[in-house]
């Protein structure tokens, strides 16, 4: 069983519309949660981050976490073209963060 | 200063050469970690260090050998690889090992490797 599983996509949105990133994680000591947007041939980059049960929001970016239920979410309103890219999740596992395979996110004009 | 640097950028080696990457954050960072990342693949934890010292090894080839001189700094060094070890090695920061602040972690722009 994969530690950290995404949906690998590609999800393809039209422009202006929600993107829905969805994540679920199989430690439950898992305390914090990032998301990284990757572009190709770069490196990640923090985009959020959440600690507590519910919504956390940040701009056009809002994560919600339901620990219960070991799931991470990310949305991501008025899409963009320039959010065209892997989105990671990747939960804090006892001091190390394990990435999901990431999924591919493709914002149409 | 709020960046983590690497280098090379990118770097060829024969299988019998010996390099070494590096990695230097002023951040007053006191976890640094390596990972490997391939085409189309999530990035993979290789080592952690924490206040300088090697906390985890995920089970690496020994052809791989980190070292932190100092709590800035941190290198990968190289010997004997294989082709299948091309990839491109990212190395990233943060304040403490729980990444628990609101800045988790922060990474280099990584050095891509190609082994022949």
């Amino acid at each position: 069983q994969k530690e950290v599983e995404q949906n690998s996509g590609p999800l393809s949105v039209p422009e202006g519309a929600i993107a829905s990133l969805n994540c679920t994680y199989s430690d439950r000591g898992s305390q914090s949660f990032f998301w990284y947007r990757q572009y190709s041939g770069k490196s990640p980059e923090l985009i959020m981050f959440i600690y507590s049960n519910g919504d956390k929001e940040d701009g056009r970016f809002t994560a919600q976490l339901n620990k219960a239920s070991q799931y991470v979410s990310l949305l991501i309103r008025d899409s963009q073209p320039s959010d065209s890219a892997t989105y990671l999740c990747a939960p804090n596992q006892g001091g190390k963060l394990i990435f999901g395979q990431g999924t591919e996110l493709s914002v149409k004009p | 200063d709020t960046e983590v640097t690497q280098t090379p950028k990118h770097l060829v080696m024969g299988m019998t050469n010996k390099k070494s990457l590096k990695c230097e954050q002023h951040m007053g960072h006191r976890a640094m970690y390596w990972y490997k990342q391939k085409a189309k693949k999530p990035p993979e934890l290789m080592f952690v260090y924490s206040y300088e010292k090697l906390s985890i090894n995920e089970s690496v080839p020994s052809r791989f050998s980190p070292e932190c001189p100092n709590s800035s700094l941190l290198n990968l060094h190289l010997h004997a690889l294989q082709p299948e070890d091309s990839a491109l090695y990212l190395c990233a920061s943060s304040q403490d090992r729980r990444g628990t602040s609101n800045y988790g972690y922060t990474f280099g722009s990584g050095t891509r490797l190609t082994v022949v």
